[in-house]
C-alpha cells in the first residue's frame, strides 16, 4: 500500500519556466513533508520541507505548498534551470523514518 | 567530514552467496539508517540505529538479513543466500537524533544477484 504517491512519473520543462511536481499522501498522520533530489549514482539530497502547521515554505527559488484537506503537497521550482533536471521524491517523515513516494523524473531543457 | 561513506559501490554476487555493505555515517550523527531502492520505486525503509541499539526493523528486513553498529559508529548490512530479488540500491544515511529536517544520504551500494 503506497501510502505517498507521486503519480507523474517524469516532466519535461523549457528552461526559464516553472517547474511543478506534485505528490498525495492517505495517512492524515503526517505531519512532516520533506523533497529530495537525486542525481544517477548518488544518494538523495535534502531540498526543502514543511510541517504541516504550514502551508507553505520557501527557499530561493523551491517553494512547497501543502493542503492538508486534500493531503497533496507540490514543489514549484522557477525559473527552472537545466542543473534541475534530476528524480525529485517526495517523503512523510512517520516516527523518525522516511516514507517515499517513486519519484519524478525531472527534465529541463533549454 | 567528508559526509556519509558506503562501501562497496557496486557489488555482483552470484545467488546464494553472502554479502556485507559497509557504512560510515558523518561522524557526530547518532542515528543510522538503511534504505533499500529498487527500479522505478522509492527507498524504502530498513531499519535504523540509535547509537549502537538497532531500534526499528522493517518487515522487508528477512532474516537473511542482518545489521549492526558496533561501538555506534559505522555500520554494516549482511545478506545471507542471495536471491535475485534482493538486486537493489541500498542506502545508508544518518543524522542527529533532533534533526527532522531530513538526513545525509550516501551514494549507496547497488547489488546485482545474478
Amino acid at each position: 500500500d503506497q501510502q505517498v504517491k507521486q503519480n507523474s512519473p517524469s516532466l519535461s520543462v523549457q528552461e526559464g519556466r516553472i517547474s511543478i511536481l506534485n505528490c498525495d499522501y492517505t495517512n492524515s498522520m503526517f505531519d512532516y513533508f520533506l523533497w529530495y533530489k537525486k542525481y544517477p549514482a548518488e544518494g538523495p539530497t535534502f531540498l526543502i520541507s514543511i510541517s504541516s502547521i504550514k502551508d507553505k515554505n520557501e527557499d530561493g527559488r523551491f517553494t512547497v505548498f501543502l493542503n492538508k484537506s486534500a493531503k497533496h503537497l507540490s514543489l514549484h521550482i522557477v525559473p527552472s534551470q537545466p542543473g534541475d533536471s534530476a528524480v525529485y521524491f517526495c517523503a512523510a517523515l512517520n516516527t523518525d523514518k522516511l516514507i517515499f513516494g517513486t519519484g519524478t523524473r525531472l527534465q529541463v531543457f533549454p | 567530514d567528508t559526509g556519509v561513506s558506503q562501501n562497496p559501490r557496486h557489488k555482483i554476487t552470484k545467488r546464494g552467496q553472502n554479502v556485507t555493505f559497509r557504512c560510515d555515517p558523518i561522524s557526530e550523527h547518532n542515528r543510522l539508517y538503511w534504505y533499500r531502492q529498487t527500479l522505478g520505486q522509492g527507498p524504502e525503509f530498513l531499519t535504523y540505529f540509535q547509537n549502537e541499539a538497532q531500534l526499528e526493523k522493517s518487515r522487508l528486513l528477512s532474516d537473511r538479513f542482518s545489521a549492526e553498529r558496533p561501538k555506534g559508529s559505522f555500520s554494516t548490512l549482511e545478506i545471507q543466500r542471495t536471491e535475485q530479488g534482493d538486486s537493489a540500491m541500498y542506502l545508508c544515511a544518518s543524522s542527529l537524533t533532533s534533526e527532522a529536517n531530513g538526513y545525509t544520504f550516501g551514494s549507496g551500494t547497488r547489488l546485482t544477484v545474478v
